[in-house]
């Protein structure tokens, strides 16, 4: 069963924009992860936000954690070609003693276009 | 530091037969995890090894599919017999310790059942 949920599935750019997806989930989590995944590529680790933050940055990358709405956000600034991918948020929901494990959403389909 | 290796890459087989997919983590990472992941969807887990020790496999296909790790470092996914909706990229991954860290991904191995 899926956790998080991206929206929009799709989302299609002009380089130099902004592009902001948008990842809601359903129980409580130890952290969320974000994730980018290039066409015929492995899955590259791009944010972990723990629960009890609010926001992080990493480079053009920033990402706000709302536990009361049970949401996140991914802002990509100043968009390039090369950022076309899919993007994945991923929760950790099981208990911390059980070890963690990651539960994917079914993605936000970015194209930069030049 | 040298990633999430993985093999084969890529794999073409017909239904019924049988697959064996090898991952060798990352040096130091005592979690393993294997996803698989369908075309168009999200990354499902489908075993997490803690050491040699299995922490959960409860979306494994347990009639068709297995998956060891003897020495808590490399670990094999076999698939015997292959249907033809296990056709998807099985993704080895890998992280230092149980709660909280960053999962690091391999490039996956790409099969199609045909």
């Amino acid at each position: 069963s899926q956790q998080g949920e991206e929206d929009p599935q799709a989302l299609s750019i002009q380089e130099g924009e902004n592009a902001t997806m948008n990842c809601s989930y359903k129980t409580s989590i130890n952290n969320l992860q974000w994730y980018r995944q290039n066409s015929g590529r492995g899955l590259v680790h791009l944010i972990l936000i723990r629960s009890n933050e609010r926001e992080k940055h990493s480079g053009r990358l920033r990402v706000t954690l709302d536990t009361s709405k049970k949401s996140s956000s991914l802002l990509i600034t100043a968009s390039r070609a090369a950022d076309t991918a899919s993007y994945f948020c991923a929760t950790d929901d099981r208990p911390k003693a059980a070890g963690n494990k990651l539960t994917f959403g079914g993605g936000t389909r970015v194209l930069v276009k030049p | 530091e040298a990633g999430v290796a993985q093999s084969p890459r890529y794999k073409i087989i017909e239904k019924r037969q049988s697959v064996a997919f090898w991952c060798n983590p990352i040096s130091g990472h005592a979690t393993l995890y294997w996803y698989q992941q369908i075309l168009g969807q999200g990354p499902k887990l489908l075993i997490q090894f803690q050491n040699n020790g299995v922490v959960d496999d409860s979306q494994l296909p347990k009639d068709r599919f297995s998956a060891e790790r003897l020495k808590g470092v490399d670990s094999t996914l076999k698939i015997q017999p292959a249907k033809l909706e296990d056709s998807a990229v099985y993704l080895c991954a890998s992280s230092f310790g149980p709660a909280g860290n960053t999962i690091y991904f391999g490039e996956g191995s790409w099969l199609t059942v045909v």
